[in-house]
């Protein structure tokens, strides 16, 4: 089966713009979370969404969001983008929460 | 406050032999625990899963075990090859049913 599609594979943006990525998850999976992975920070979870609603939220400013659809994929958004911001971020998925989750190859962001 | 500790060090392993990593936590009780590994530039992987119910979990060459009591997770990997070398991450979860990450231990494999 498919795994786990993260669009696009990589992304330079510009200090204050916005971006959108996107997840769409194993079909048959409900459970999507994302994550910011840095060298120094390892991961940091960002939020987790299980049947279009958001379950959990990590600490980050209000800048990040996220939603989920009726079909389980799911967007973030980054606005006001700042340098670090740079990252790898990652979206997961799992048929339920907290069960083994499969992750994408994440989205290079790089913020110039 | 809560942590989840992974020896930050590389380990170095020679070929065949058995790689143990250790993650270790303070004030969590968790349902369970997985184990990712993850190469450069790539998402994680995930390996096992254990609940506090199970002491031992095996698949194939790599083994988990799960200590309550000490709040340690050791992971083996048996017979050791190159193609094991990578940064290995325990997560656990928490009482929203949240994962929690460790930094991971990155392990060598010498031929």
């Amino acid at each position: 089966k498919a795994g786990v599609t993260q669009t696009p594979r990589y992304l330079i943006k510009t200090r204050g713009q916005q971006v959108t990525l996107s997840c769409s998850p194993i079909s048959g999976h409900r459970s999507v979370s994302w994550y910011q992975q840095t060298p120094g920070q390892g991961l940091q979870f960002l939020f987790e969404y299980f049947s279009e609603t958001q379950r959990n939220k990590g600490n980050f400013p209000g800048r990040f969001s996220g939603r989920q659809f009726s079909n389980s994929r799911s967007e973030m958004n980054v606005s006001t983008l700042e340098l670090g911001d740079s990252a790898l971020y990652l979206c997961a998925s799992s048929t339920i929460p907290g069960d083994g989750y499969t992750f994408g190859s994440g989205t290079r962001l790089t913020v110039v | 406050s809560q942590k989840i500790e992974q020896n930050s060090e590389a380990l170095n392993i020679q070929e065949g032999k058995t790689a143990t990593l250790t993650c270790n936590y303070t004030n969590y009780s968790p349902a369970y625990l997985q184990w990712y590994r993850q190469d450069p530039g790539r998402g994680p992987v995930f390996l096992l899963l254990i609940r506090e119910n199970e002491k031992e979990k095996r698949k194939e060459r790599l083994k988990v075990t799960f200590d309550t009591t000490l709040k340690q997770s050791l992971f083996h990997i048996t017979a050791s090859q190159p193609a094991d070398s990578a940064t290995y991450l325990c997560a656990l979860l928490d009482s929203n049913y949240q994962l929690i990450w460790g930094a991971g231990t990155k392990l060598i494999i010498k031929p």
